[in-house]
């Protein structure tokens, strides 16, 4: 169980364009999803929390106008990085936590590798 | 040992022995803690967690230890075997409506055959 995946699982654009990246939960719902960026040798950085149904929670320095983020389903996450630059190219995570009292653990999705050429 | 810059600390074991990955978390207030795994290329994977009224909780031949009087978080792997290599992070927070997680900085584990 806890299943979460990840599409595409790289993919590679041209500098100025948009590029979306998917995260379903399969097998459990999931009003919070999160979003990571990792960048080679380093660990993973927060970008934003996604609330299902409610605007995303995005940490300092995280440009909300460049990286949208959408919540419309209890399964469904999309980050959209938009004018893509190639200091946006990284390994991007989401993971989705299940709801109720005792589910504190973050499920992960096996990423998505962005290069922006 | 520890090196500079952006490389991760490595820990080099040999195949079978014990290994012991250590952690400093930094938030004194987090009550729960967790060791995920991941391969390269790949999304951490959960190994073990532990929350903060416990020291100790054993799994299938891992053990975290939780010492909050210096927030240290420790994960022993027994027999270590080539499929344990990988960079291993532990991650903390205070469990809560609004709960994220904070990552420490990882270290990668190479089991020498």
């Amino acid at each position: 169980g806890a299943v979460v995946s990840q599409h595409p699982s790289w993919v590679i654009c041209k500098s100025g364009t948009s590029v979306k990246i998917e995260c379903r939960s399969l097998d459990f719902q999931a009003t919070t999803m999160f979003w990571y960026r990792q960048f080679p040798k380093q660990s993973l950085m927060l970008m934003a929390t996604s609330n299902e149904g409610s605007k995303a929670t995005y940490e300092q320095g995280v440009e909300k106008d460049k990286f949208l983020i959408n919540h419309a389903s209890l399964t469904l996450s999309t980050l959209t990085v938009t004018s893509a630059h190639p200091e946006d190219s990284s390994f991007y995570i989401c993971s989705a936590k299940p709801p109720g009292q005792g589910h504190d653990t973050q499920y992960f999705g096996p990423g998505t590798r962005l290069t922006v050429l | 040992g520890e090196s500079v810059g952006l490389h991760l600390p490595t820990l080099s074991v040999q195949e079978g022995d014990n290994s012991i990955i250590n952690c400093a978390y930094s938030n004194s207030a987090s009550d729960y803690f967790i060791w995920y795994k991941q391969e390269s290329g790949k999304g951490p994977q959960f190994i073990i967690d532990i929350r903060s009224n416990m020291d100790k909780r054993q799994g299938q031949r891992v053990t975290v230890l939780l010492n909050k009087t210096v927030k240290h978080l420790s994960l022993q792997i027994a027999a270590t075997q080539p499929g344990d290599s990988a960079v291993y992070f532990c991650a903390e927070t205070l469990t809560g409506a609004n709960s994220k997680l904070t990552f420490g900085k990882g270290i990668t584990l190479s089991v020498r055959p």
